[in-house]
């Protein structure tokens, strides 16, 4: 049973571009949260993930935005990178509503912004 | 911005003694979770204690909580090299404990064999 899976594991872009990440959520799961985590701190809500629809977001600028597909699957985009975009980005999947469903994360992103 | 802060800041004890850290948090909550991460990986969920609990028990683990001063510790006995990581408490004001989560400030255990 695959849990939650993030690609890729690295990149480095140059500021003012475009990124994109994905995740595919634990099986069974259908809901899909991303967290980003700046180095030496705790993971930052950016946004969750229900039915295709984002059901509720953190404090973070329009820049970052998000997808989720029929099967589940996700993607985070963020546009027009700044040097403080760089991070680990977290992927988490859960079932909606389910009381002894925490949350299970994937092992991140490592994104550097150059 | 982070929900609450995490005490020590970073923490060594050797094989076999126990860990003790702290949490402390700034609004109501309906519950408080604690997580693991190993370096650069995902985290890991431990256990979840819910506003109306005191105390919760998960192998090795040890949770409490103390809602009057916002603050909860977990405990760690007999600790092994592998509990090596950074730990997290996260709060959530859902009755579910996985919509919108918010992490503290982590404290990094390390076990010195």
């Amino acid at each position: 049973d695959a849990g939650v899976t993030q690609s890729p594991t690295h990149l480095i872009k140059t500021r003012g571009q475009q990124v994109t990440l994905r995740c595919s959520p634990k099986s069974g799961h259908d809901t899909v949260s991303w967290y980003q985590q700046a180095l030496g701190q705790g993971p930052q809500f950016i946004f969750q993930y229900y039915e295709e629809e984002e059901r509720q977001r953190g404090n973070f600028p329009d820049r970052f935005s998000g997808h989720q597909f029929p099967n589940y699957s996700s993607e985070l985009n963020v546009n027009a990178l700044l040097l403080g975009d760089s991070a680990l980005y977290l992927c988490a999947s859960s079932l909606r509503q389910g009381y002894n469903s925490p949350l299970h994360f994937g092992n991140g992103t490592r994104l550097t912004v150059t | 911005s982070q929900q609450g802060e995490e005490d020590p800041q970073a923490l060594s004890i050797q094989e076999g003694e126990n860990a003790t850290m702290n949490c402390s948090y700034k609004t109501s909550i309906n519950n408080l979770q604690w997580y693991r991460q190993n370096s650069g990986r995902g985290l890991v969920h431990l256990i979840l204690i819910r506003s109306n609990e005191r105390e919760k028990h998960s192998g090795r683990l040890r949770v409490t909580l103390d809602t009057s001063k916002k603050s909860s510790s977990l405990l760690i006995t007999a600790s092994r090299a592998a509990d090596t990581a950074s730990y997290f408490c996260a709060t959530d004001g859902s009755n579910f404990g996985n919509e919108k989560l918010t992490f503290g400030t982590g404290t990094r255990l390390t076990i010195i064999p």
